[in-house]
């Protein structure tokens, strides 16, 4: 399995301000995933992040709202920009170890 | 691209009894299949999962079913307990090469004492 930490935990922001969440694994994996879970809903992929070359965006997703970074093969951060209401959720990292997906516990955002 | 549905989207069970959660996917090249359970206030955590090679894998209470042909698996928890209570979600990956999971929508288990 594989150990993801993300920080921070939960955080409540003012709208119009920005929050960085960051994950870090306890070892080296090519590709890391970020997730967005509104509440009650399902896990919808942002995009993938690779080190050495810019994230891969999903449709509906675009850098400018949600840059990402990934300086080594164990750490990424997510920036959740310009922060709006609608963007309240749980944002998840994940790695793959194998054909297997692990998952960080989660940041809880709220924009009030 | 792939389509994971899920069914129920909430279930309540008595404590005892079993509890079967299924999932149709849309992607005949998907061949795997991973379930997840998550609790409020964590991430999702694997719980089990099943290769297109395999029909059937259990774990204890947990069993998973794959019909390729169908293109449907099911989640079955024997003998349920409080705490199986959780959100449960399926997912699929894509073939050779694909690391991305598409989630179905999540069952809402509520095992009562």
């Amino acid at each position: 399995s594989a150990v993801i930490s993300q920080k921070p935990s939960r955080d409540i922001c003012q709208r119009g301000t920005s929050l960085t969440i960051q994950c870090q694994v306890d070892s080296q994996v090519t590709m890391m995933f970020w997730y967005r879970q509104q509440p009650g809903q399902s896990l919808t992929l942002i995009a993938t992040a690779n080190q050495g070359s810019e994230a891969t965006y999903e449709s509906g997703f675009v850098i400018d709202k949600f840059p990402i970074s990934r300086p080594n093969l164990t750490f990424s951060t997510l920036t959740v920009s310009n922060m709006s209401p609608e963007d309240s959720s749980i944002y998840l990292c994940s790695v793959p170890k194998g054909q297997e997906a692990f998952f960080g516990q989660g940041t809880r955002l709220t924009v009030v | 691209g792939e389509n994971v549905e899920q069914h129920p989207s909430t279930l309540s069970v008595q404590e005892g009894d079993s509890a079967v959660i299924k999932c149709t996917y849309s992607d005949s090249a998907s061949n795997y299949f991973p379930w997840y359970k998550q609790e409020l206030g964590k991430g999702p955590q694997l719980i089990i999962d099943i290769r297109s090679n395999v029909g059937e894998k259990k774990d204890q209470r947990i069993a998973v079913t794959l019909n390729k042909t169908a293109k449907h698996f099911s989640l079955h928890i024997t003998e349920t307990q409080p705490e199986d209570s959780a959100v449960y979600f399926c997912a699929a990956r894509g073939g050779a090469g694909s690391y991305q999971l598409t989630f179905g929508k999540g069952t809402k288990l509520s095992v009562i004492p």
